[in-house]
C-alpha cells in the first residue's frame, strides 16, 4: 500500500528517543496510530480528526503524537521500554464516522533492546 | 475485558474446503461490524463489513449479521492457501466516543 508511507520500517533502540512519520496520499481527514503487539489485535493509540486529537488514556505519556498537517502523523517516543517493542500501524479514513473503513500503512516495527 | 470475542482462535481447512469463523461483541452499544484480514508481516486489509440484519457475499466471502445478538460470522468457501492469515473482526458504534474494537482474531491455515 504505497497510498499510506510509513517510516522507518524497522526501528531497534536502547533508552533512546525516536520519531515514527506517517503520510498518506488519500485525502483522508481522519488518521491513527495503532499498536500491535505480538499475538494481540491492534490497539488505537490516537485519533486525530481534521487535526484535532483525540486520546487513548490508557497510553503512556512518553508516546506524543503530533499532526503537522492533514496527511502527515508523527509518534514521538521518548525513554522507551521493553514493552513498547510492537509493530505501529498508522491508518486513515475519509472521516472519522464509524462506518467508514481504515486504511492501513505498511507498519513501523519496534524492538526495544 | 475483550469486547469483541472470536472464536475459534485457530483454524485449519484443506484447499477447497469452507472455512467458518464466528465473532461476538459484548458490548450492545455497537452498530457496525468489520472483517479485516491481516497475512503475516502485512497489514490489515478490510475484507467485508456488514451493518444490517442478514446475509452479504462478495465472491468466495459471505459475512453473516444478527443484530439481536450482537454476532457475525465470516463464511469461506473453496478456501485456497493464499487464504491462510489471521482474520480480526472490528466493531463499532454509531454513536457516543468513536473507537474500532478489535477481536484477538483467528488465525486460518488452509493446508494445500
Amino acid at each position: 500500500n504505497t497510498k499510506i508511507t510509513q517510516s522507518p520500517r524497522y526501528l531497534i533502540l536502547g533508552r533512546a528517543n525516536k520519531s515514527l512519520e506517517c503520510e498518506q496520499h488519500l485525502g483522508h481527514n481522519a488518521m491513527y496510530w495503532y499498536k500491535q503487539s505480538a499475538e494481540k489485535p491492534p490497539e488505537l493509540m490516537f485519533l486525530y480528526n481534521l487535526k484535532q486529537l483525540i486520546r487513548n488514556e490508557t497510553v503512556p505519556s512518553r508516546f506524543i503524537p503530533e499532526c503537522p498537517d492533514s496527511s502527515k502523523l508523527l509518534l514521538h517516543i521518548s525513554a522507551v521500554d521493553p514493552e513498547d517493542s510492537a509493530v505501529y500501524f498508522c491508518a486513515s479514513s475519509p472521516r472519522q464516522y464509524s462506518n467508514e473503513r481504515l486504511f492501513f500503512g505498511h507498519g513501523t516495527k519496534l524492538s526495544v533492546l | 475485558q475483550q469486547k469483541v470475542q472470536q472464536s475459534p482462535e485457530s483454524l485449519i481447512v484443506p484447499e477447497g474446503g469452507m472455512a467458518s469463523l464466528n465473532c461476538t461483541s459484548s458490548d450492545r452499544n455497537v452498530d457496525y461490524f468489520w472483517w479485516y484480514r491481516q497475512h503475516s508481516g502485512k497489514s490489515p486489509k478490510m475484507l467485508m463489513s456488514i451493518f444490517s440484519n442478514g446475509e452479504k457475499e462478495e465472491g468466495r466471502f459471505t459475512v453473516h449479521l444478527n443484530k439481536a445478538s450482537l454476532h457475525t460470522s465470516l463464511h469461506i468457501r473453496d478456501s485456497q492457501p493464499s487464504d491462510s492469515a489471521l482474520y480480526l473482526c472490528a466493531a463499532s458504534r454509531s454513536s457516543g466516543s468513536w473507537q474500532l474494537i478489535f477481536g484477538s482474531g483467528t488465525q486460518l491455515t488452509v493446508m494445500p
